[in-house]
């Protein structure tokens, strides 16, 4: 069974940093795409990174150059560093595994697996 | 970017109802558009991907459709457990993504 454990969230003042972890099972995680997620309270999604399974990464407008994503496979997790934190930041964190291709081959790009999240608080 | 908006924003339906929901992009992506229900307190659920291939164990009264700037997804006969918000996700950028708003549908 496919499971992802997100870890590391709390409160921080503004300008601070947090190091969010997500611990992965159940698949074969070198293979997969692993992607951040978040969502503020009551609001919508918003993806905010992404590293490939050869470990190119991207970054959402709002936090390249703040946030860095990074993967340990012999560790099977994936990691968020966060620095200089906004209270706009302030979310729940969701990792999810990324699919590129379907068992036909045609490109899904779907996020079919994900964690139940963590909560960070930007606040002073 | 890729900007992307639905409508409704919410809407109020009962259960057997067909519910329409719209995503429109703010450029061509052809196929390149997903749906996921995401219902309170949980992490998404990927419906649809390509615009209309269900994914598997997603029930057949969901559908989707669409190609361009213009998308739609439709449930068929609404259900209790149907009762969510609805994303749609672009994927034309990919593996950089892009979200909808969110639609969300509630009882009547």
């Amino acid at each position: 069974e496919v499971q992802l454990v997100e870890s590391g969230g709390g409160l921080v003042q503004p300008g601070g940093s947090l190091r969010l972890s997500c611990a992965a099972s159940g698949f074969t995680f070198s293979n997969y795409d692993m992607h951040w997620v978040r969502q503020a309270r009551g609001r919508g999604l918003e993806w905010v990174s992404v590293i490939g399974a050869a470990g190119d990464t991207y970054y959402s407008g709002s936090v390249k150059g703040r946030f860095t994503i990074s993967r340990e496979s012999d560790k099977n997790s994936l990691y968020l560093q966060m620095t200089n934190l906004r209270d706009e930041d302030t979310a729940r964190y969701y990792c999810a595994r990324g699919v590129r291709y379907d068992s036909s081959g045609y490109y899904s790009g779907v996020m079919d697996h994900w964690g139940q999240g963590t909560l960070v608080t930007v606040s002073s | 970017d890729i900007q992307m908006t639905q409508s409704p924003s919410s809407l109020s339906a009962s259960v057997g109802d067909r519910v329409t929901i719209t995503c429109r992009a703010s450029q061509s992506i052809s196929s390149y558009l997903n749906w996921y229900q995401q219902k309170p307190g949980k992490a998404p659920k990927v419906l649809i991907y390509a615009a209309s291939t269900l994914q598997s164990g997603v029930p057949s009264r969901f559908s989707g459709s669409g190609s361009g700037t213009d998308f739609t997804l439709t449930i068929s006969s609404l259900q209790p457990e149907d009762f969510a918000t609805y994303y749609c996700q672009q994927t034309y950028t990919t593996p950089q993504f892009t979200f909808g708003p969110g639609t969300k549908v509630d009882i009547k």
